[in-house]
């Protein structure tokens, strides 16, 4: 199977804050990863498919970017709803595995 | 809009059985297959399995084979998860998600609301 690790586990930071997750596959997987944003009681939301596909209706401040082992998600300026936990995916091959997410808290 | 229902909780002795059920709308149900991911209290999010909604073929996750059927009904536009041999480590909120494929990746969008199922004798 495909570990994917993410860093940190958690972060504080202020709204307008620029925050960077990092992910990482334990093999190449070209672009096959996907972001998701889950916040406690609603349903998991993608954000980025394909590692720097913007989904459709999510905000532009939302970007990824990566290829074969090493992959970003950016916030460029961290709004009040956007405090949430996010997961990396990877759609390379079976089983689909996340990445143990980073939980974005206000500091 | 493209909606996946899910049923409610449900609360089971270990051992015994559960089936949740996720009931698709706004789209063509058997266009799409339909994947299970559960998350289990202050875990992340684990992948289970996917079933084809055209043909019904399916792939389900090493640890948990042998234990979970997934199934569906085209005449409903609903997919089932049956788990079997309940432990109380499978106490988790179970989720239903449409999985979309295209030529260079797939992921799931949306995602049903999330049944919670807890297992305690």
């Amino acid at each position: 199977d495909i570990q994917m690790t993410q860093s940190p586990s958690s972060l504080s930071a202020s709204v307008g804050d620029r925050v960077t997750i990092t992910c990482r596959a334990s093999q190449s997987i070209s672009s096959y990863l996907n972001w998701y944003q889950h916040k406690p009681g609603k349903a998991p939301k993608v954000l980025i498919y394909d590692a720097s596909s913007l989904q459709s209706g999510v905000p532009s401040r939302f970007s990824g970017s990566g290829s074969g082992t090493d992959f970003t998600l950016t916030i460029s300026s961290l709004q009040p709803e956007d405090f949430a936990t996010y997961y990396c995916q990877q759609s390379y091959s079976p089983p689909r595995t996340f990445g143990q997410g980073t939980k974005v808290e206000i500091k | 809009q493209v909606q996946l229902v899910q049923s409610g909780a449900e609360v089971k002795k270990p051992g015994a059985s559960v089936k949740v059920s996720c009931k698709a709308s706004g789209y063509t149900f058997t266009s799409y297959g339909i994947s299970w991911v559960r998350q289990a209290p202050g875990q992340g999010l684990e992948w289970m399995g996917w079933i084809s909604t055209y043909n019904g073929n399916t792939n389900y996750a090493q640890k948990l084979q042998g234990r979970v059927t997934l199934t569906t009904d085209t005449s409903t536009s609903t997919a089932y998860m049956e788990l079997r041999s309940l432990r109380s480590d499978d106490t988790a909120v179970y989720y239903c998600a449409r999985v979309i494929v295209t030529t260079t990746g797939d992921w799931f969008d949306p995602w049903g609301q999330g049944t919670l199922v807890t297992v305690s004798s």
